[in-house]
């Protein structure tokens, strides 16, 4: 079993849509999470950090389930520009990240 | 800002040859990493440094070697290289433990 696992997806969803991704992980040592985007080719860009229970920045919300080991992000009011790959991410602190393979959201018009 | 910056962008190389990919950040992070990332898969971390002078073997991490030269820059070195090392490589940096990573903008390999 990964120790993070993400449903690969793709997600299509129109315009102004809310959509939600879940991932799974299997290590309860994971202190922190992240979510990162990567659009095609390119590098993951850092979405959202999430310490605690959950994070919020405009229109992205994350949240920490640790008794389910699970985090999710919510994505309100889709645009097209939302279009790309999000990476789950746990952190143990043994200086390495362990990515998820990452869900594929397609925003449509 | 720069942030962490990659060489080369691109490469193609034949079975056999070596190369090394740089990375250098300037964001005085200690810590470094290199991973590939294949199609329909997560990054996988090769090799990583927790602080000048060290270095440590993640997931993947034959046919590589790697040197932490100072604190800004971590290179990965093929020595010879195969088809099955074709991929993209990203160089990582963060502060520290629990600390996002910031990514380079990666190195496209490909080796016939």
């Amino acid at each position: 079993r990964k120790e993070v696992e993400q449903d690969p997806g793709p997600f299509n969803v129109p315009e102004g849509a809310t959509v939600a991704f879940n991932c799974t992980y299997s290590n309860s040592a994971s202190q922190s999470f992240f979510w990162y985007r990567q659009d095609c080719r390119k590098e993951p860009k850092l979405l959202m950090s999430v310490y605690s229970s959950g994070n919020e920045d405009g229109r992205f919300t994350a949240q920490l389930n640790r008794a389910s080991q699970y985090i999710s992000l919510l994505i309100r009011d889709s645009k097209l520009s939302d279009s790309a790959t999000y990476l789950c991410v746990g952190d143990t602190g043994r200086r390495a990240l362990t990515f998820g393979s990452g869900t594929r959201l397609q925003v449509q018009p | 800002n720069a942030g962490v910056t990659q060489t080369p962008k691109f490469q193609v190389l034949k079975t056999g040859q070596s190369m090394t990919l740089q990375c250098a950040q300037d964001m005085n992070h200690n810590s470094m990493y290199w991973y590939r990332q294949d199609p329909g898969m997560g990054l996988r971390l090769i090799y990583y440094s927790a602080s000048e002078g060290t270095t440590d073997k993640g997931e993947v991490p034959n046919g590589y070697n790697v040197s932490r030269l100072n604190k800004r820059e971590f290179s990965l070195r093929l020595e010879s290289a195969a088809p099955s090392q074709t991929s993209v490589y990203f160089c990582a940096s963060e502060t520290g433990d629990y600390q996002p990573q910031h990514f380079g903008d990666g190195t496209r390999l490909s080796i016939l």
